[in-house]
């Protein structure tokens, strides 16, 4: 089965500057996607940033970008010149590529942004 | 606007009580999925469906049930027998031809006393 790990529980950073978000993941499989979502304090899930694994060139999104290390299994969300806005719980989830897994997302237990004026 | 409505936002019950979550999208959507998120734990997958009157349990369905009917609306029963049924729950729905993303809805904080 699949897990997704995301190791750090808490992250602050200053208005601004630059902060990493970790993930790690563990599949047999060879063939997914990636992804990474945002819940701001209303709750309601939004999607960040999407990588394929067949893809080896990282996603980028305005100032998200990911760091796609396939190898080691990492899916790491940069975000730069952070914004209050940004301040947020961020999820990484995994979705198998193939039909049976229903397109069922694996998420992380989440890493909770705080951004600092 | 295309999107997905739960209702209510806030719910709350007496416990032994079973109590409905309504789930409606207006987005042609195939696929549809009912998550269940607590404090310090990412989202768990309860039930998901595919198409019309077939669906499939999750990781956590024991306590809960739920019924497709129609396309646009997945409603899921929390029973008596979900031994700690106060969580946020989020409804998804995807296009299983299209898109790559699920799309949430709003959620539902239920409160079980």
């Amino acid at each position: 089965a699949q897990t997704v790990t995301q190791s750090q529980p808490e992250m602050s950073v200053q208005e601004a500057e630059t902060v990493t978000l970790s993930c790690t993941y563990d599949t047999s499989e060879s063939d997914y996607y990636l992804f990474w979502y945002k819940q701001p304090p209303s709750r309601q899930m939004i999607l960040v940033i999407r990588q394929e694994a067949y893809k080896q060139q990282n996603a980028t999104e305005n100032r998200f970008s990911v760091n796609f290390q396939k190898a080691a299994k990492s899916f790491s969300l940069k975000i730069s010149d952070s914004q209050l806005g940004d301040a947020a719980m961020y999820f990484c989830a995994y979705r198998s590529a193939f039909s049976g897994g229903y397109n069922k997302l694996i998420f992380g237990a989440g890493t909770r942004l705080a951004v600092h004026p | 606007d295309g999107g997905i409505t739960q209702s209510p936002k806030y719910l709350f019950r007496k416990e032994g009580q079973n109590v409905t979550l309504s789930c409606e999208q207006n987005l042609n959507h195939d696929a549809m999925y009912w998550y269940r998120q607590d404090p310090g734990q990412g989202l768990r997958l309860i039930y998901y469906s595919q198409i019309v009157n077939d669906f499939q349990k999750g990781d956590i369905a024991e306590g809960y049930s739920v019924s497709r009917e129609k396309k646009e609306s997945f409603p899921l029963t929390v029973t008596s027998a979900q031994k700690n049924p106060t969580a946020f729950y989020l409804c998804a729905s995807t296009s299983t031809v299209y898109s790559y993303e699920q799309y949430f809805g709003p959620g539902t904080r239920l409160t079980v006393t």
